[in-house]
């Protein structure tokens, strides 16, 4: 069942301009991850943050977590075109091989 | 990191037709992985949950007469679209855990004609 909602659905942004995403879940995670898909190809994986971690940074992006509002926050600084794609969370439920339920995710246009 | 491959990457087959597509994990073993669906502008679905050795555990909704999960060995599991309609036309994605983290395949693209 998909249990991760992300809003908004869809974004458009300029050229350097920040660009933030959210994502709420609705049970217990072990950690929250984010991905990226361009358009009719796979996923990249991003960022993973544990449940027990309330904010990561890599490159231009910081996540943020919140578990007592089920929620979570991408944030994309100094956006490029080449960011232009659909954004996923997805939550896993314990660490390890368990599947992924993802969100319904946020397209993002990046204009030039 | 790991790598997960799938194959084929896009398929058209005509209506009534079985497809089958192929995920393997190239440098690592997998007893479990997982099949993923994704219809235009969508989100992945999670299909089913394919185990080495054992039957596959299918999500609610999903025919497991339909979609045929053969996982034979370490290193590959196999995903069946029999008697493929129109509204199968999809992206299909595998993952498989390696270490604590989950590897997704590049998908391959259904398109039933």
């Amino acid at each position: 069942s998909q249990q991760g909602e992300e809003d908004p659905q869809a974004l458009s942004i300029q050229e350097g301009e920040n660009a933030t995403m959210n994502c709420s879940y609705k049970t217990s995670i072990n950690n929250l991850q984010w991905y990226r898909q361009n358009s009719g190809r796979g996923l990249v994986h991003l960022i993973l943050i544990r449940s027990n971690e309330r904010e990561k940074h890599s490159g231009r992006l910081r996540v943020t977590l919140d578990t007592s509002k089920k929620s979570s926050s991408l944030l994309i600084t100094a956006s490029r075109a080449a960011d232009t794609a659909s954004y996923f969370c997805a939550t896993a439920a314990s660490p390890g091989n368990t599947p992924l339920v993802f969100g319904k995710g946020t397209r993002l246009s990046v204009i030039a | 990191g790991a790598v997960v491959s799938q194959h084929p990457s896009r398929v058209i087959c005509k209506s009534g037709t079985s497809v089958k597509i192929e995920c393997r994990s190239l440098d690592f073993q997998a007893t479990t992985m997982f099949w993923y669906r994704q219809f235009p502008k969508q989100s992945l679905m999670l299909m089913a949950t394919s185990n080495e050795g054992s039957k596959a555990t299918y999500e609610q909704g999903v025919e497991k007469d339909k979609f045929l999960i053969n996982h034979a060995s370490l290193t590959l599991s196999t995903l069946t679209v029999t008697s493929a309609h129109p509204e199968d036309s999809s992206f299909y994605i595998c993952s498989a855990g390696w270490r604590g983290e989950l590897f997704f395949g590049e998908g391959s693209r259904l398109t039933v004609l």
